[in-house]
Formats: structure tokens, C-alpha cells, sequence
């Protein structure tokens, strides 16, 4: 069973203009991440934030983190249309178990 | 350059054969993963290892199998009873322990023919 919820599943934006995805958690999250897929490729990491943190930034990425809400959230700034893949959050569960959620998938418009 | 490299990039498979799809990592990673994507989908946890000589089953293990007789290396078998193989996967590797980013291969498209 997937950890993560994300929503929305599917968002379309102009290019210049923020996306905002999120994530949630029905377990105790430890160190959540997010990772970008272009289409047919491997996944790569963006960032991770661990429990103690609440916001993290990373160039035009920016990652918050509700441990009462048991919720995150990414936020692409100024986006372009390179952009354009699905993101995905992801959660080490029991036994070092590396879940996914659903994902979402962004399209920016140029 | 370390990394993870997976092979074939693409497989056809007839009904009712093996087929095994190769993970090799030279990342030093004790820790390896497999996953299913379907379209549109998100990630499915095949098998995982922890380390050499173990491995434990993730949430969709049926119709698969795996091996970790090396380090470096982490075969799937996607087997005869597996009803439905057609899919991407994904290989994954991350250190043992760390809790920390996971690098991945580029994946295997397998299409039953």
C-alpha cells in the first residue's frame, strides 16, 4: 500500500506562474522527500526534509512540512516549461521500506 | 561515475515465459529496490534488500522474484505466473540506514507480445 497522497493529480499552469503540490501521510513521517520523473525516465531527488523542520528551500523549490497535519507540501516558483514532469513525494516506512505516493503530474504551458 | 544502470531499456515478452530484468550499481549501496509503474500511476514496491543474501517483499510480490547474491547487483524475475507484466520498472538503490535519497536507473519498459 502506497503511504502518500498527493494532490492534485494533475495540474496545468502558464509558464512564470507557482505550482503547488501536496502531500499526505496516514503514518508518522520521518524524512519525506520529493522526487521529479520525466516522462519514461528514472526518478531524481530534489529534497528532503526531515521531521524537525518545518520549510526547506532549495533554488526555485520550496518544501514545508506539518507533522500535525501529517502533511507536505512543494512549491516550484516561477516555473518553466522544463518543468513539465510528474513529481512525487516518498516516505521510508517500516523496515526501510521506500514508498511512493501517487504522484502528480505538472504541465507548464510556454 | 557511480550510478545504477538498468538493462534491457526495452523488453517483449511472450505469455508464459521468464523474463529477468538487470539492476547493477557501483554506488556502494547496501540497500536496493524494486518498483512497478503503470501509466499515469505512481510507484509500487516489488521486492527490496537490505543486504547481500536477503531481501524482503514489498507490496506487490506476486509473480516475481529476485536475488541479491551480490552487492553490486539486484536481478528481477518477472515469472509465468505474473497475469499482468506489462509495465516500467524502476530499480532503485539508497546506503543502508541513511534514510536518504534514493538514486535511480532508467528503467525497463516490458511489454507482453
Amino acid at each position: 500500500s502506497q503511504q502518500g497522497e498527493e494532490d492534485p493529480q494533475a495540474l496545468s499552469i502558464q509558464e512564470g506562474e507557482n505550482a503547488t503540490m501536496n502531500c499526505s501521510y496516514k503514518t508518522s513521517i520521518n524524512n519525506l522527500q520529493w522526487y521529479r520523473q520525466n516522462s519514461g525516465r528514472g526518478l531524481v531527488h530534489l529534497i528532503l526534509i526531515r521531521s524537525n523542520e518545518r520549510e526547506k528551500h532549495s533554488g526555485r523549490l520550496r518544501v514545508t512540512l506539518d507533522t500535525s497535519k501529517k502533511s507536505s507540501s512543494l512549491l516550484i516558483t516561477a516555473s518553466r516549461a522544463a518543468d513539465t514532469a510528474s513529481y512525487f513525494c516518498a516516505e521510508y516506512g517500516v523496515g526501510n521500506k521506500l514508498v511512493f505516493g501517487a504522484g502528480t503530474i505538472l504541465r507548464v504551458k510556454s | 561515475d557511480g550510478g545504477i544502470t538498468q538493462s534491457p531499456k526495452y523488453l517483449f515478452r511472450k505469455e508464459g515465459q521468464n523474463v529477468t530484468l538487470s539492476c547493477e550499481q557501483n554506488l556502494n549501496h547496501d540497500a536496493m529496490y524494486w518498483y512497478r509503474q503503470d501509466p499515469g500511476q505512481g510507484l509500487r514496491l516489488i521486492y527490496y534488500s537490505q543486504i547481500v543474501n536477503d531481501f524482503q517483499k514489498g507490496d506487490i510480490a506476486e509473480g516475481y522474484s529476485v536475488s541479491r547474491e551480490k552487492k553490486e547487483s539486484f536481478p528481477l524475475t518477472v515469472t509465468s505466473a505474473q497475469k499482468n507484466p506489462t509495465a516500467f520498472y524502476l530499480c532503485a538503490s539508497t546506503p543502508q540506514g541513511s534514510r536518504t535519497e534514493a538514486f535511480f536507473g532508467q528503467g525497463t519498459r516490458l511489454t507482453v507480445v
